[in-house]
């Protein structure tokens, strides 16, 4: 497709599992994005990639959130020992990464953790 | 650190009557200030930006927003509501060109009454 994919578009979880949540970024895009969107509250930054460069993860809450991104394709956000303040929307979004203050979002991951 | 305030969670309007949503920023720095727009089951898109050109920008679907230093404030504005105007709209912000790590609001709903 010639968006932003991400799967599941919802997962519903016990407490203490781990999941994996899936970005597919638009094909040419070199920056990649995850935020994460609890209810009642505005968009919070996670992580981002851009190229071969070391991604920032200046946003990842605690040591039980990581993700990976091969190349300049697919990202995978992986949340162990889920938590249920971990329950929320999971954005992704990408960009041409030459700042022209555009990013493409998917739809979203809703994560509910029980 | 840079962050928007967005007054007004939800927002009414009759269809026809003046959009005015509001989002206050607070930088250190010249800030670089955009809209997305969330429409119903789809991917947060750019309604607008400013980069420190004109003040008042110009966006999609007759949208535009005021850059007012005095004020801090980025307010989104359109004249007349149109039915498919109904969404979620974020204000966000970045300190700097060339970073795209963006600071999103908490999100305002704009429902249009017939």
């Amino acid at each position: 497709g010639a968006g932003v994919s991400q799967s599941p578009s919802n997962k519903v979880t016990e407490k203490g599992k781990d999941v994996e949540l899936r970005c597919d970024p638009i094909s040419g895009h070199t920056a990649l994005y995850w935020y994460r969107q609890r209810l009642g509250q505005g968009l919070e930054f996670l992580i981002y990639f851009q190229g071969n460069s070391a991604p920032d993860k200046s946003g990842l809450p605690s040591d039980r959130f990581s993700a990976e991104r091969t190349g300049e394709s697919v990202s995978t956000l992986t949340i162990q020992r889920t938590q249920q303040e971990d329950s929320a929307v999971y954005l992704c979004a990408s960009s041409l990464g030459l700042w022209s203050g555009e990013l493409f979002f998917g739809e979203g991951s809703r994560l509910t953790v029980l | 650190a840079q962050s928007v305030t967005q007054l007004g969670s939800h927002v009414s309007v009759s269809e026809g009557a003046l959009v005015l949503l509001r989002c206050n920023y607070s930088s250190s720095v010249p800030p670089y200030l955009f809209w997305y727009v969330q429409y119903p089951n789809q991917g947060l898109q750019l309604l607008l930006k400013y980069t420190s050109a004109a003040t008042l920008v110009k966006g999609i679907n007759g949208f535009e927003a005021e850059f007012k230093k005095s004020e801090t404030s980025f307010h989104l504005t359109k004249p007349s509501a149109h039915m498919s105007d109904a969404a979620e709209y974020f204000c966000a912000v970045t300190p700097n060109f060339g970073n795209e790590k963006l600071t999103f609001g908490t999100g305002t709903r704009l429902t249009i009454i017939p």
